[in-house]
């Protein structure tokens, strides 16, 4: 079974720009998660969808959205993009909203010039 | 809302040693699950082992055990008969149970270095 596929592993954008990620969970999976890494903060939960629903979301500003597709894929979409936007970006998958252990991805690294 | 401490930033086992990594939680659930996470420098985070709070006895997978004590808040993982492999970054976490859609919640890691 394939795990959790995020795409792209590494991208580099400049401030001001927007950019999309995205994920697909492990097949059976209806939902998703998206947590942001960074030295400093650590993981910081970002959103939550199961069955193209936003469940949960943290406590980031407006410019951070997601959504999911029919066929559980998920995108996160930054907008204005922001220095301290550098970050891996992770994205992980269950079966249930809570009572099956998440199955994250690689990440995508984005750096912000 | 719920914390998550991991109280040790950096720590470091000889080969074939055991080592116990800490963590201790902050919480006013009864009922909830405990996790432990590696991130290799691959970057994706890995389940090492998992312990449900109703569940009395500890977790074991293999050479990763937990000691887990619900009183204490504390959620301690012993890596025995260490391997170069299991060098890596350690994430303690937790999600409730019944509060919500709660999000998993997340300790600062541990940075495990093995020493051949």
């Amino acid at each position: 079974k394939a795990g959790v596929t995020q795409t792209p592993r590494y991208l580099i954008k400049t401030r001001g720009q927007q950019v999309t990620l995205s994920c697909s969970p492990i097949s059976g999976h209806r939902s998703v998660s998206w947590y942001q890494q960074t030295p400093g903060q650590g993981l910081q939960f970002l959103f939550e969808y199961f069955s193209e629903t936003q469940r949960n979301k943290g406590n980031f500003p407006g410019r951070f959205s997601g959504r999911q597709f029919s066929n559980s894929r998920s995108e996160m979409n930054v907008s204005t993009l922001e220095l301290g936007d550098s970050a891996l970006y992770l994205c992980a998958s269950s079966n249930t909203l809570r009572e099956s252990p998440l199955h994250f991805g690689n990440g995508t690294r984005l750096t912000v010039t | 809302a719920q914390t998550v401490t991991q109280s040790q930033p950096e720590m470091s086992v000889q080969e074939a040693e055991t080592v116990t990594l800490s963590c201790t939680y902050d919480t006013s659930e009864s009922d909830y699950y405990l996790f432990w996470y590696k991130q290799p420098p691959s970057r994706q985070m890995i389940l090492v082992i998992r312990q449900e709070a109703y569940k009395q006895q500890n977790a074991t997978e293999n050479r990763f055990s937990v000691n887990f004590q619900k009183a204490a808040k504390s959620f301690s993982l012993k890596i025995s008969d260490s391997q170069l492999g299991d060098a890596a970054m350690y994430f303690c976490a937790y999600r409730g149970r019944n509060s919500g859609n709660t999000p998993l919640v997340f300790g600062k890691g541990t940075r495990l270095s093995v020493i051949a």
